[in-house]
């Protein structure tokens, strides 16, 4: 069992430029997270899905975009790369919300913009 | 948006203390969970709590949820450098927030 699989695990972007950091499940969870941390700090929720084809906001959603066309996967997207984006970017799915259902986890995408 | 304010943000301890690491929340808790989580890798699971007054135990450490389910506090007991980490907690609801973080070393 992968669990969740992020990829890639490294990227540096000049500014502007685009990229897809990819998210994959095989758990068969119909809630997905992407989250981005910053050095010694928590986690920013980016944008989260509750099923297939269904996305919503989150604290930070500014200069993301995401889609969710199957449930195992959930690609995040950043359109014109800047320097505040330059972060450690997690992906995480659960079974569904509460108790006692957990996060699992990705091994994050670090990801500098320069 | 609600607010997770998790405090110290950074400790520092000898092996062999005693430590509590606290989280505030602006609104009520749906649920809250704990998680830690070592450098490089994403956070693991500590434990879920769900009632007010809840306390549980995982080994040497003890959770707490406040009876107005809008705090909760961890204590290490006698931490060991394995304890070394990011400790976060989490409110459970479609948004699984996460709080600002606290940072602990345990120097052997």
């Amino acid at each position: 069992n992968a669990g969740v699989t992020q990829t890639p695990k490294f990227r540096i972007l000049k500014i502007g430029q685009s990229m897809t950091l990819q998210c994959a499940q095989d758990m068969n969870h119909n809630y997905m997270y992407w989250y981005r941390q910053d050095p010694g700090m928590g986690l920013k929720l980016i944008y989260y899905s509750v099923g297939a084809g269904i996305t919503d906001k989150g604290e930070v959603p500014n200069g993301y975009n995401v889609s969710r066309s199957t449930t195992e996967d959930f690609p995040l997207r950043l359109e014109l790369a800047a320097p505040s984006q330059t972060s450690v970017y997690f992906c995480a799915s659960s079974y569904s919300t509460g108790s006692p259902s957990p996060l699992h986890f990705g091994n994050g995408t670090r990801l500098t913009v320069t | 948006t609600q607010l997770l304010e998790q405090s110290p943000q950074f400790l520092s301890i000898q092996e062999g203390e005693n430590l509590t690491v606290y989280c505030n929340s602006s609104s009520v808790f749906s649920s809250l969970q704990w998680y830690r989580q070592e450098p490089g890798e994403g956070p693991v699971l500590l434990v879920t709590v769900v009632t007010g007054g809840e306390v549980k135990k995982l080994k040497r450490l003890t959770f707490q949820f406040g009876d107005a389910r809008k705090d909760s506090s961890l204590h290490i007991t006698a931490a060991q450098p394995g304890d070394t980490g990011l400790y976060l907690c989490a409110d459970t609801g479609n948004q699984f927030y996460f709080g600002t973080g606290t940072s602990l070393t345990v120097i052997p």
